[in-house]
């Protein structure tokens, strides 16, 4: 049971480079999520999405992007890294709420990433 | 937007001693609410969630929260902790399941 993948576990960028965060999910869940985890302040959400090719902002978009080419993948862009972008990142995946389903969100195991 | 206040980052109980961890969001509609948990170098893992049934709700681990609307609180409970409960909890709201707001996170630590 994979549930939710992410790759790589660690990386450490030179501030201005580039990279992607892949994220990709085998439970054929609609939602897909992106959220960043500094200490004390939890978890806030980058961007998300509801399916295929529909994406929207969460609370902290700036300096990120992503897409969503298929319902399995949902990468996370990094154009210009900066050291504020040092953060630990979680994908997340959900069926959504209503019916049979909880609204639970299942995570990856995380991505620490560390801008120099 | 919705925003999720957990009141202290750090918690210290004694094992076989209540646990209590407060959560209060701020909304005029009830929202949906879980809290979460997180060992360490891991992923969070849903404990227990609220939507709109009962105000008690049962989790996972023994685990429990009550939804108070007068006091916008959904506080975390467990009667007797056990050392495996060291971890961090946090709070979430959300109003379509699709914006999902988290609380600071709180460390409970157990004490044998």
């Amino acid at each position: 049971n994979a549930g939710v993948t992410q790759t790589p576990k660690f990386q450490v960028l030179k501030t201005g480079q580039s990279m992607t965060l892949q994220c990709a999910q085998d439970m054929n869940h609609e939602y897909m999520s992106w959220y960043r985890q500094d200490p004390g302040m939890g978890l806030r959400l980058i961007h998300y999405s509801v399916g295929a090719g529909i994406t929207d902002q969460g609370e902290v978009p700036n300096g990120y992007n992503v897409s969503r080419s298929t319902t399995e993948d949902f990468p996370l862009r990094l154009l210009s890294a900066a050291p504020s972008q040092t953060s630990v990142y979680f994908c997340a995946s959900s069926a959504g709420g209503g019916g049979i389903n909880t609204g639970e969100l299942f995570f990856g195991e995380g991505s620490r990433l560390t801008v120099l | 937007a919705q925003s999720v206040t957990q009141l202290g980052s750090h918690v210290s109980v004694s094992e076989g001693a209540l646990v209590l961890l407060r959560c209060n969001y701020s909304s005029s509609v009830p929202p949906y609410l879980f809290w979460y948990v997180q060992y360490p170098n891991q992923g969070l893992q849903l404990l227990l969630k609220y939507t709109s049934a009962a105000t008690l709700v049962k989790g996972i681990n023994g685990f429990e929260a009550e939804f108070k609307k007068s006091e916008t609180s959904f506080h975390l409970t467990k009667p007797s902790a056990h050392m495996s409960d060291a971890a961090e909890y946090f709070c979430a709201v959300s109003d379509n399941f699709n914006k999902f707001y988290f609380g600071s996170g709180t460390k409970l630590n157990v004490k044998p």
